[in-house]
């Protein structure tokens, strides 16, 4: 088992500023990094799905970058807003063939307030 | 609407029970994943399927079984053999990674109990 290892564990975010956070993965045989946004009583939303090195993308406010050779990303909040608030969650893609098999790190929790 | 539908919300089990967690979905995924979701971890794979009567172990298959007869249906069974079957169960779908590098599509969850 490969370790995803997500910082913070949580932080709080006033309205108006922005945040970012982190997911670390093995840099070897790097196949994909997902990123999923996990509301309270609602189930797990993708975000991202990322596979080349130097890889930005981004979702209205969010946003998120790419190193695979150093076995990192970044996902940034710009503005938070109260609806931002959710553990956003990073997903290493263990993959040989073309199915997604999936090592999730535990989760950045996000708590705007306003 | 196209999605994943887990039931029940809610269940609860006496020492000693198998119980069945339903998995449904009509996104027309040819694969699916089973995930235990514990207080402070990350999501762990139970099984996955990727394509109807055949699945593979995950990270924590013990005490777990599944059947994939259907492509639609992927139903989890947590047998007398687990013994902290305790949890936050996820349902998950999603299509071949070599179309796109899809993500996983997921249902709202089904939260075990222990009487």
């Amino acid at each position: 088992i490969l370790n995803v290892e997500q910082s913070p564990q949580s932080l709080h975010v006033q309205e108006g500023d922005s945040t970012n956070f982190t997911c670390s993965f093995p840099s070897s045989n790097f196949y994909a990094l997902h990123w999923y946004r996990w509301e309270t009583a609602k189930s797990p939303e993708a975000l991202f799905v990322m596979t080349l090195n130097g890889d930005e993308k981004k979702k209205g406010r969010i946003s998120a970058t790419l190193n695979t050779k150093e076995g990192y990303s970044y996902l940034y909040i710009k503005g938070s807003q109260p609806e931002d608030s959710a553990t956003y969650l990073c997903a290493f893609d263990l993959t040989t063939d073309s199915w997604g098999k999936l090592q999730f790190g535990a989760g950045t929790q996000v708590v705007v307030t306003p | 609407d196209g999605g994943i539908t887990q039931s029940p919300k809610y269940l609860f089990r006496k020492e000693g029970q198998n119980v069945t967690l339903s998995c449904e979905q009509n996104l027309n995924h040819d694969a699916m994943y089973w995930y235990r979701q514990d207080p402070g971890q990350g999501l762990r794979l139970i099984y996955y399927s990727q394509i109807v009567n055949d699945f593979q172990k995950g990270d924590i298959a013990e005490g777990y079984s599944v059947s994939r007869e259907k492509k639609e249906s992927f139903p989890l069974t947590v047998t007398s053999a687990q013994k902290n079957p305790t949890a936050f169960y996820l349902c998950a779908s999603s299509t071949r990674q070599s179309d796109s590098n899809q993500p996983q599509h997921f249902g709202d969850g089904t939260r075990l109990s222990i009487l």
